[in-house]
C-alpha cells in the first residue's frame, strides 16, 4: 500500500539554523510529492510540488525539496530559518493513475528557538 | 470569493445529532475534496468530486457520512447521528482539473472544527 512517512513529529531549531524535515514514501507507481504548511487555526497552504520535472523542487518562503528516487525521499529543507516559519508540516503523496486524492503524512510541528 | 470557505468555522453538536458542513469552492475549481484532520489519525481523504465523474467515496469512514456538491460548486457534507469520535477538523479543498496525469495545487479553506459532545 502506499504510504507517506515524517520521521520526528516536533523538530525545533535555532533561528538562523538549517531546517530539514523529512519524509519517506512507498509507493509501487511514480508518485507526486507534495509539502504543505499549516499555521495555527488555518488551513493547509502549498508549499512546494514535484511531478517529475526537476528533482530539486524551489518552492515559497525558501523553501526546498529533493526528491531522491533511490531513497524514497523527498525531506524539506532552509537553510536559515525564521521565527515565522513556526509551523506543522505536512508531506502529501499522490499517486498515478485518475485518483487526485492526497495520502498525507503525519506531520511536524516545527518550533524556532530565538 | 478569493479562496475556499467553508461554513460553519465551529460547530459543537450533541451526540446522535446530524450536521452538516458547507464547501465553497474556489470559482472555475472542477474538482472538491474532503478531508479530515484529528489528533488520532492525522489528515485522511474523505469524499472527491470531479466534474460530473461519480465521486470517488473510498474514503468515507462509515455510511453515515455522506457528501453531496450541488452544479458543480457548492458541496454538503453530512454526518448523520454523530459520534464523540466525528470530532475533527474538516478541511475542504479545491483544484483546476487538467486531466489524470496533471497534479493539480489543491487550495484549502480554513475548515469546520466539529465537536461532539
Amino acid at each position: 500500500a502506499q504510504s507517506v512517512t515524517q520521521l520526528g513529529s516536533h523538530v525545533s531549531v535555532s533561528e538562523g539554523a538549517l531546517v530539514l524535515l523529512r519524509c519517506n514514501y512507498s509507493s509501487s507507481v511514480p508518485p507526486y510529492l507534495f509539502w504543505y504548511v499549516q499555521y495555527p487555526n488555518q488551513g493547509l497552504q502549498l508549499l512546494l510540488k514535484y511531478t517529475s520535472a526537476a528533482t530539486l523542487v524551489k518552492g515559497i518562503n525558501g523553501f526546498e525539496a529533493e526528491f531522491k528516487k533511490s531513497e524514497t525521499s523527498f525531506h524539506l529543507t532552509k537553510p536559515s530559518a525564521h521565527m515565522s516559519d513556526a509551523a506543522e508540516y505536512f508531506c502529501a503523496v499522490s499517486f498515478g493513475g485518475g485518483a487526485q486524492k492526497l495520502v498525507f503524512g503525519q506531520g511536524t510541528r516545527l518550533t524556532i528557538n530565538p | 470569493g478569493a479562496g475556499v470557505s467553508q461554513s460553519p468555522s465551529n460547530k459543537v453538536t450533541e451526540k446522535g445529532k446530524d450536521v452538516e458542513l458547507r464547501c465553497d469552492p474556489i470559482s472555475g475549481h472542477t474538482a472538491l475534496y474532503w478531508y479530515r484532520q484529528s489528533l488520532g489519525q492525522g489528515l485522511e481523504f474523505l469524499i472527491y468530486f470531479q466534474g460530473n465523474s461519480a465521486p470517488d467515496k473510498s474514503g468515507l469512514p462509515s455510511d453515515r457520512f455522506s457528501a453531496e456538491r450541488t452544479g458543480g460548486s457548492v458541496s454538503t457534507l453530512t454526518i448523520q447521528r454523530t459520534q464523540q469520535e466525528d470530532s475533527a477538523v474538516y478541511l475542504c479543498a479545491s483544484s483546476l482539473y487538467r486531466g489524470a496525469a496533471e497534479r493539480n495545487e489543491q487550495f484549502f479553506g480554513p475548515g469546520t472544527r466539529l465537536t461532539v459532545l
